[in-house]
């Protein structure tokens, strides 16, 4: 019954290489977020949707792809990764309440080779 | 340009002691100034938010004080125990026209020895 889960939760592989990462939300959100952690553990927001609508872009590579199929679910394909794409990626979810809450997923680990 | 940092990127206490994680922003158009925490293997999770119009406000075991004249944001941590071992985000929240953003600080780990 986890709120925002993600899949893969380890992600290992070589550079060149396309990886998508999932997310799903139970929460009954509208607006899901991407983002990135490096390995300094700052957090920069990636992208956001609201309702399958995406409404921020945050000067992200086009290889960068994310894609909501539905409001409950987003997903984040990359194109020919590359070593700095090494990072932990959170998806999270906001509700109707406190706009600043903000409900992250566990974090996908990518690391290119 | 906008930023949110810390002053401090570990901070280590004794337990049952009193912890203060401060951090500084620049950006004085924040609406709201938030604290996250971030357990070993997990996501952040929202702690306690502060509007930009009120200099303190406390939660349970946690004060957070805003002084927006040096532009200084601090958490407060009662009794520290080692369940508050993690890594703290102070974070500015602002209403811009539907496209609101949190922009995270740089963190600072809080390490709680027995």
């Amino acid at each position: 019954d986890t709120a925002v889960s993600q899949t893969p939760k380890y992600l290992v592989t070589q550079m060149g290489n396309d990886k998508s990462i999932k997310c799903e939300q139970n929460l009954g959100h509208d607006t899901m977020y991407w983002y990135k952690q490096d390995s300094k553990k700052f957090l920069k927001i990636m992208f956001s949707y609201n309702n399958k609508e995406l409404i921020i872009n945050e000067t992200v590579p086009n290889r960068f792809s994310p894609k909501s199929p539905d409001k409950a679910h987003l997903n984040l394909h990359i194109n020919s990764l590359e070593l700095g794409d090494s990072a932990v990626y959170f998806c999270a979810s906001r509700g109707q309440g406190f706009p600043g809450e903000l409900f992250f997923g566990e974090g996908s680990r990518l690391t290119v080779l | 340009g906008e930023s949110v940092g810390l002053h401090l990127p570990t901070l280590s206490v004794q337990e049952g002691d009193n912890s203060i994680i401060n951090c500084a922003y620049s950006n004085s158009a924040s609406d709201y100034f938030i604290w996250y925490k971030q357990e070993s293997g997990k996501g952040p999770q929202f702690i306690i938010d502060i509007r930009s119009n009120m200099d303190k406000r406390q939660g349970q075991r946690v004060t957070v004080l805003l002084n927006k004249t040096v532009k200084h944001l601090s958490l407060q941590i009662a009794a520290t125990q080692p369940g508050d071992s993690a890594v703290y985000f102070c974070a500015e929240f602002r209403f811009s026209g539907g496209y609101n953003k949190l922009i995270f600080g740089a963190g600072t780990r809080l390490a709680v020895h027995p």
